[in-house]
């Protein structure tokens, strides 16, 4: 089955720099990546999702990058503010075969934002 | 919209009792998937249903774990004889339709203790 690498597991930025978090997959079938913010104690929700189709979206701060060769995928925050803190979630979907969206969620990163 | 329910949103059981996990999913969504949470690592796949019907069920333990999504009523993942291994968060997600591309909404969770 598929298998969703995350990193890092933790990670500390200033207010105003970038925030990159990066995912690599296994099964070279997977065709839909989205990402999920889960604050504290909170249920996860959508922040953004790349099909693999498409190398690049961007949605205001974040953007999402897809390398299908490399099979790795990455989360990219910018002008980062203390409200981005939260576990960051990354997903993999393989549908080959089925035509459901049973997610692989990697580890997932813990993001501080200092003020 | 209320979005997805899940209750209850605590339950603490002793070791060999019955947890009664419920989910209502969003107005106008049959398919169903629920995820288990561990303390302090990502979300697992458990089992996928629609209407009356379990579709996958890869992720879920043989023993012990069972869950249905009736015609009428919530979606119910019961786990018999719960042992300390079990405490998690337990959340469930609902799309309109099963295919790979629709986002999942999740619920709130509901994080069950064992004693």
């Amino acid at each position: 089955g598929e298998n969703v690498e995350q990193h890092p597991s933790t990670l500390s930025v200033q207010e105003g720099d970038s925030a990159v978090i990066k995912c690599t997959y296994s099964d070279s079938a997977s065709n839909y990546f989205p990402w999920y913010k889960q604050e504290l104690g909170k249920r996860p929700q959508l922040i953004i999702d790349i099909r693999s189709n498409v190398g690049e979206k961007k949605d205001q701060r974040i953007a999402v990058t897809l390398n299908k060769t490399a099979k790795h995928f990455s989360l990219h925050i910018t002008e980062t503010q203390p409200e981005d803190s939260a576990v960051y979630f990354c997903a993999a979907v393989n549908a080959g075969g089925t035509s459901y969206g049973k997610l692989t969620f990697g580890q997932g990163t813990i993001l501080t934002v200092h003020p | 919209n209320a979005g997805v329910m899940q209750n209850p949103r605590h339950l603490v059981r002793r070791r060999g009792q019955e947890a009664r996990l419920r989910c209502s999913p969003m107005k106008g969504h049959s398919h169903v998937y629920w995820y288990r949470q561990l303390p302090e690592e990502g979300l697992k796949f458990m089992v996928y249903l629609q209407k009356e019907n379990i579709i996958d069920e890869s992720g879920m333990p043989k023993e012990r774990f069972s869950a249905e999504f009736p015609k009428e009523g919530p979606s119910i993942l019961r786990i018999q004889q719960v042992v300390r291994g079990d405490s998690a968060a337990y959340f469930c997600a609902s799309s309109p339709t099963g295919g790979w591309y629709n986002e999942q909404f999740f619920g709130p969770g509901t994080r069950l203790t064992v004693l």
